[in-house]
């Protein structure tokens, strides 16, 4: 099982121009999450998403979107990157409310 | 919204010791998990709790679910060097929105040889 991949690993936007993170999971988990990570600050909750064709917005938002039109992706979009975007993103899944399964993120900087 | 606050926020110690990091909040919390997270990876899951009192051990880690529902905390014992990286608590509320999970700051641990 490879079990959470995400794509790319590192990326350099310039501001205004748009990109989408990849999330997959072979684990037929019904949850996943895509979480940012900046320097002393934990994980903050962006989306998240109980199943296929249903997502909820989590505490961070603003300036991303997701869909969710199968179990296993969950594609991250950004449309107009700004530099407060620059951050390490992982993407997460679970079995219900059992614990998360993280991928090994994605490092991306907005100049 | 819920918040979690995890102490200490770094931990410096001697290869053999034992450590001590602690979470608490003033929300009811239904699951605490315990994650730990090494350079340029995502966290990866320790030990996971999901009853008041509950103690669980995962080899030398054994981590407590608080009796008020408000606090965990998470013991290493005779530490070694590949114990190092930042152990994060995290959380599901009991009010709606459980599918949330809340993460605590973290807390940065270094291993002297």
């Amino acid at each position: 099982n490879a079990g959470v991949t995400q794509t790319p690993k590192f990326r350099i936007l310039k501001i205004g121009q748009s990109m989408t993170l990849q999330c997959a999971q072979d684990m037929n988990h019904n949850y996943m999450y895509w979480y940012r990570q900046d320097p002393g600050m934990g994980l903050k909750l962006i989306y998240y998403s109980v199943g296929a064709g249903i997502t909820d917005k989590g505490e961070v938002p603003n300036g991303y979107n997701v869909s969710r039109s199968t179990t296993e992706d969950f594609p991250l979009r950004l449309e107009l990157a700004a530099p407060s975007q620059t951050s390490v993103y992982f993407c997460a899944s679970s079995y219900s409310l059992q614990g998360l399964f993280f991928g090994s993120g994605t490092q991306l900087s907005v100049l | 919204g819920q918040q979690l606050n995890q102490s200490p926020q770094s931990m410096f110690i001697q290869e053999g010791e034992d450590v001590s990091m602690n979470c608490t909040s003033s929300s009811i919390f239904n699951t605490w998990l315990w994650y730990k997270q090494d350079p340029g990876e995502g966290p990866v899951l320790l030990i996971a709790l999901y009853k008041a009192g509950e103690l669980t051990s995962n080899g030398r880690l054994t981590a407590q679910f608080g009796i008020t529902r408000k606090d965990s905390f998470l013991n290493i014992s005779a530490s070694i060097p590949s114990d190092v990286g930042i152990y994060f608590c995290a959380g599901r509320g009991a009010q709606g929105g459980s599918e949330k999970l809340v993460f605590g700051k973290g807390t940065k641990l270094t291993v002297n040889p």
